[in-house]
Parts: structure tokens; sequence; C-alpha cells
């Protein structure tokens, strides 16, 4: 079965400096799919960024970025220029998409991100 | 357009009731989720709807649970004689297809008493 773990439980940066959150998953599985999402205090979990397993190109979208290594199977976030409205809980997702069984994510533990003035 | 909407967003309980939780999935999308998530905690997988195919069920934690969806529309989760174990925020999610990207709702809290 697959697991998904996130090492750091808190995390704190200051506004506008960079900050790295950690994920590592174990499968044997070679075509995945993996994901970051954050959820704020008001619960809505919102899509950070979005890896195929198979693109060697790592994901960015703005100010987030991932250092995808399938070998190591490590998924980590960079969060540039960092903003209070980073502030929230970011969960790393694993998904294998089977037909039968659909995308269910497989989620870690979560890192709870405090970014201060 | 409209996202993902769940009703009630909290819904407070006593113990051995049965509760109903709806999630109204994006239009269009085939596939619906639903997860659990713990205090504290990440999110569990419950259950897996794909157009009219039979549901993936594996993940239910136990026969008091049970959901339903018409098509490609509204679900709903029953928990009948609710526990205080079942106090969780429940999350429900829909994407175009079982391979895309899955879009969540704002959950609903249920606290049972």
């Amino acid at each position: 079965a697959q697991t998904v773990t996130q090492s750091q439980p808190e995390m704190s940066v200051q506004e506008a400096e960079t900050v790295t959150l950690s994920c590592t998953y174990d499968t044997s599985e070679s075509n995945y799919y993996l994901f970051w999402y954050k959820q704020p205090p008001s619960r809505q979990m919102i899509l950070v960024i979005r890896q195929e397993a198979y693109k060697q190109q790592n994901a960015t979208e703005n100010r987030f970025s991932v250092n995808f290594q399938k070998a190591a199977k490590s998924f980590s976030l960079k969060i540039s220029d960092s903003q209070l409205g980073d502030t929230a809980m970011y969960f790393c997702a694993f998904m294998k998409p089977l037909y039968n069984q659909g995308g269910k994510l497989i989620f870690g533990q979560g890192t709870e991100l405090s970014v201060k003035p | 357009g409209a996202g993902v909407s769940q009703s009630p967003s909290n819904k407070v309980t006593e113990k051995g009731k049965d509760v109903e939780l709806r999630c109204d999935p994006i239009s269009g999308h085939t596939a619906l989720y639903w997860y659990r998530q713990r205090l504290g905690q990440g999110l569990e997988f419950l259950i897996y709807f794909q157009g009219n195919s039979a549901p993936d069920k594996s993940g239910l934690p136990s026969d008091r649970f049970s959901a339903e969806r018409t098509g490609e529309s509204v679900s709903t989760l029953t928990i009948q004689r609710t526990q205080q174990e079942d106090s969780a925020v429940y999350l429900c999610a829909s994407s175009l297809g079982y391979t895309d990207t899955q879009y969540f709702g704002p959950g609903t809290r249920l606290t049972v008493l």
C-alpha cells in the first residue's frame, strides 16, 4: 500500500522569504500523480500544484514550485516570496488512478505553515 | 462557475442518531469522492462514484456508513447510529474524470455528543 509522509508538523517563515516543505512517499508504481493542497482555517482544500510522475520537469505555479525526485520518492514544495495569505495547513497527496477505484488521494499528515509579518 | 457545495456546514447530533450529509459536485464532473478528516489529521478516503458504475466502497469504516449518488448529480453520505468517534469534517470532492484533479467542497463538520 502507498504511504505519504510529511515529517514537519509545523513550520514558520518570515513574509517575503522562501520556505520548503518536505514530502516523501512509498510506492511500487511507476505511473502516478502527486499533489500539494493547502487548507486555510476556512477548511476549504485548495489545489496548489500537481505533478505527473512521467514528467521529468518540475511543476511550477507562480510562487510555488516542486522538487520532484522520483528515484528518491521525494516531492518537496517551495514557496517563494511568502505572503501572509499562505498561512495554512499544507497536505501532500499521492494518486494512482484506476478505473474501478478512481483517483482516490492518499494524504500525508500535513504541515502547518505560519507566515509571520 | 460554481464549485463543489456541501450542506449542512455544521451538524451537531446526539449519539445514536442518524445523519445525512449532502454534496453537490461541479456540473459535468463524473467522478465524486467522500473523505473524512479527523481533528489534526490528513484526509481518509471513504467512497468513490464514477458515473453509473458500481461505487468503490473500500474506505467506508463500518456498515453504519453508506452513500448514494444518482447519475452524475448530488450525493448523500448517511451515518446511522452515530458514535462519538464519527466526529470529524466530511469533505466531498469531484473531478471531470478519474485521472483528473479533484476539487473540494468546504466540508461538513459533524459533532457527535
